[in-house]
């Protein structure tokens, strides 16, 4: 049974075009993340929210936002998404202090 | 700055043999280290972890071991399986701006088991 899930697996912007994507979480965890990956890349964490707060990472542009409505539903949102922002995008979630994340099976964003 | 180092972008063994993967950290402040598999196209799966108390845990084929003084960590997998050809990413975290649950990852090492 899927745990974490990101939709949608496959996404198409256009530049300058506004993109939301979602991840929901049937684990009922506190923590959730999103981090974006590129090419033979680490994976870079964009922010994270412990339950209601949001953390944003320092280096993480504006053009990024991200909004947690309740525990299981977690969006990105690229306001103007740019050429440089095509990567995969990675949700995941922990029980803080737990260490272990488990991840969606990411959002891959192309830009044209 | 990379705080977490995986020097060897690929690694390809026989079918059967061991598997060494490599990682490197440089924050002394980490204290719980991660590795996590990824096929192509998915998200990464966690694998096995090792708190800084020990210095090795195994889990099956899968073994962990801990070098503080050294900062590294290596997995070892015996015997190795075509199906364990993925990238695989070291994962740290416990660092000093006090969030012990943001993980901090490495760029990852392709490995590829030759039947």
């Amino acid at each position: 049974d899927a745990m974490v899930i990101q939709n949608p697996r496959y996404q198409v912007t256009q530049f300058g075009k506004p993109v939301t994507l979602s991840c929901s979480q049937t684990l009922n965890h506190n923590v959730m993340y999103w981090y974006q990956q590129k090419s033979s890349q680490a994976p870079k964490l964009l922010f994270h929210y412990y339950d209601k707060d949001f953390n944003n990472e320092a280096d993480t542009p504006d053009n990024f936002q991200s909004r947690r409505p309740n525990t299981s539903f977690c969006f990105l949102d690229i306001r103007s998404p740019g050429l440089g922002d095509a990567a995969m995008y990675l949700c995941a979630t922990s029980e803080q202090g737990k260490g272990q994340a488990f991840f969606g099976q990411g959002t891959r964003l192309t830009v044209v | 700055d990379q705080q977490v180092k995986q020097n060897s972008p690929s690694l390809s063994v026989q079918e059967g043999r061991i598997s060494i993967l490599n990682c490197d950290y440089t924050n002394s402040m980490f204290d719980y280290f991660l590795w996590y598999k990824k096929y192509p196209a998915e998200g990464p799966t966690f694998l096995i972890s090792i708190s800084s108390i020990k210095d090795k845990n195994e889990d099956g084929r899968f073994t962990v071991f801990l070098n503080k003084s050294a900062k590294h960590l290596s997995l070892h997998i015996v015997p190795s399986q075509p199906g364990d050809s993925a990238v695989y990413f070291c994962a740290a975290s416990g660092d000093s701006g006090g969030s012990n649950y943001k993980l901090t990852f490495g760029k990852g090492t392709l490995l590829t088991v030759n039947p």
